[in-house]
């Protein structure tokens, strides 16, 4: 299967500081990415899609100038999270596919944690 | 939008033992994923299967589209098989949206 790679796997940041997430696709173009986020033992929440190109488009309830996403290219998307605090502190995923009608593949997640 | 539920949701069994997972949705799909999260956190696609039936080793899967369910099986377990088992669907109507059930937490004793 293809392969989605996700870093840093696991941060740990001040309270106030900035943390950014990288998920690149290594072996195909993914016109689209999603950022999901996983509380323990709960399953995934949509965060936000993100289209190569454009604006990412969020989920209601997500702050999105507190969680900065950035698709810049067809095998990089960011996810920067601003002014973190330890509410902040999570599992984040990201996923991407070739096109809407594809497999899904996934990074394998960030491990944040906010002091 | 689409509602996603899977049963059961914890799942204990004795290496050997043989099993079904299941994925109900509310809605017609467009596509639909099985996946294993491993203890690390990481997502593995296991099948990518909007209807009709695969296998791959121990592992099968189907997917009754018209009656909005897919079903897991998984034989001959192993303790390797510990995880969490998500199924994920994209709701017909063009958002292509993977939408996550709650997952079935499956614990294999040796």
């Amino acid at each position: 299967g293809a392969v989605v790679s996700q870093h840093p796997s696991r941060v740990i940041c001040k309270s106030g500081t900035s943390v950014k997430i990288e998920c690149r696709s290594l072996d195909f173009q993914a016109t689209t990415m999603f950022w999901y986020r996983q509380f323990p033992k709960q399953s995934l929440m949509l965060m936000a899609t993100s289209n190569e190109g454009s604006k990412a488009t969020y989920e209601q309830g997500v702050e999105k100038d507190k969680f900065l996403i950035n698709h810049a290219s067809l095998t990089l998307s960011t996810l920067t999270v601003t002014s973190a605090h330890p509410e902040d502190s999570s599992f984040y995923i990201c996923s991407a596919r070739w096109t809407p009608n594809t497999e899904a593949f996934f990074g394998q997640g960030t491990r944040l944690t906010v002091v | 939008g689409i509602q996603v539920e899977q049963s059961p949701p914890d799942l204990i069994l004795q290496e050997g033992a043989n099993s079904t997972l299941r994925c109900n949705f509310s809605d017609s799909v467009n596509n639909l994923q099985w996946f294993h999260q491993n203890p690390w956190g990481q997502l593995i696609n296991l099948f990518y299967i909007p209807s009709g039936t695969k296998q791959n080793g121990r592992l099968s899967a189907t997917t009754v589209a018209t009656e909005r369910y897919s079903l897991l099986y998984i034989s001959s377990s192993q303790t390797t098989d510990s995880g969490v088992y998500f199924c994920a669907v994209d709701a017909s109507g063009g958002s292509y949206i993977p939408t996550f059930g709650r997952g079935t937490s499956l614990i294999v004793h040796p």
